[in-house]
């Protein structure tokens, strides 16, 4: 059982460069949120999906497209990166049918460099 | 729009004392629940407690209890008998119980120091 796993771990881009962030989970959770982080920031929200086909925006969804084609995975787009993207960007899942009630299960983050 | 705000950006504490972290929190929604997560220097995220809204008594769990203050909207974390190993960032956040996304709205966190 891996939890929430994330491809790439790091990245560096160069400015107007696309790429995929990657998110599998494996524990059949509904629910899949993608995450940035910034230093002095804490965690805000980009894009989050309640299910298989669906998707919605977060608090900070400019620049970003995102895709849940499976249920399993939850993918986040970067189409024309810029400076302002360098980031820390946490994948996380959950389901309220399981454990804590509403507990969000973090993956390990990918550190994305944009130039 | 909820809304936390966490006011110490950093705090020390000796090895085997308590310490609280503050947290205050803002939301419209009757029904909501906290959560206190720990990050250490590695940058996983590491769930420590839950508070819900209607819940009769503090959370606990382990060296971690949760002082919740409803009418103060407050709901901070005490760590007992404090370890080298707590030194970390810890974030508390927000959930919507009453919609249907179970969105986590985030505080900017409060890096602990624990000092031998």
């Amino acid at each position: 059982n891996a939890g929430v796993t994330q491809t790439p771990k790091f990245r560096v881009l160069k400015t107007g460069q696309s790429m995929t962030l990657l998110c599998a989970q494996d524990m059949n959770h509904e629910y899949m949120y993608w995450y940035r982080q910034d230093p002095g920031m804490g965690l805000r929200l980009i894009h989050y999906s309640v299910g298989e086909g669906t998707t919605a925006k977060g608090e900070v969804p400019d620049g970003y497209n995102v895709s849940r084609l499976k249920k399993q995975n939850f993918l986040l787009g970067l189409e024309s990166a810029a400076p302002s993207q360098t980031s820390v960007y946490f994948c996380a899942s959950s389901s309220p049918l399981s454990g804590h009630p509403y507990e969000q299960y973090f993956g390990p983050g990918t550190r994305l460099t944009v130039t | 729009a909820q809304k936390i705000t966490q006011t110490q950006p950093g705090m020390f504490v000796q090895e085997k004392e308590a310490v609280t972290l503050d947290c205050t929190y803002d939301t419209s929604d009757p029904s909501y629940g906290l959560f206190w997560y720990k990050q250490p220097s590695s940058g996983e995220m590491i769930f420590l407690i839950y508070q819900g809204s209607y819940d009769q008594q503090n959370a606990t769990e382990g060296r971690y209890s949760l002082n919740f203050q409803k009418a103060r909207k407050s709901a901070n974390l005490v760590i007992s008998a404090s370890q080298l190993g707590d030194s970390a960032m810890y974030f508390c956040a927000i959930e919507n119980s009453g919609g249907s996304n179970y969105k986590l709205t985030f505080g900017k966190g409060t890096l602990l120091t624990v000092n031998p």
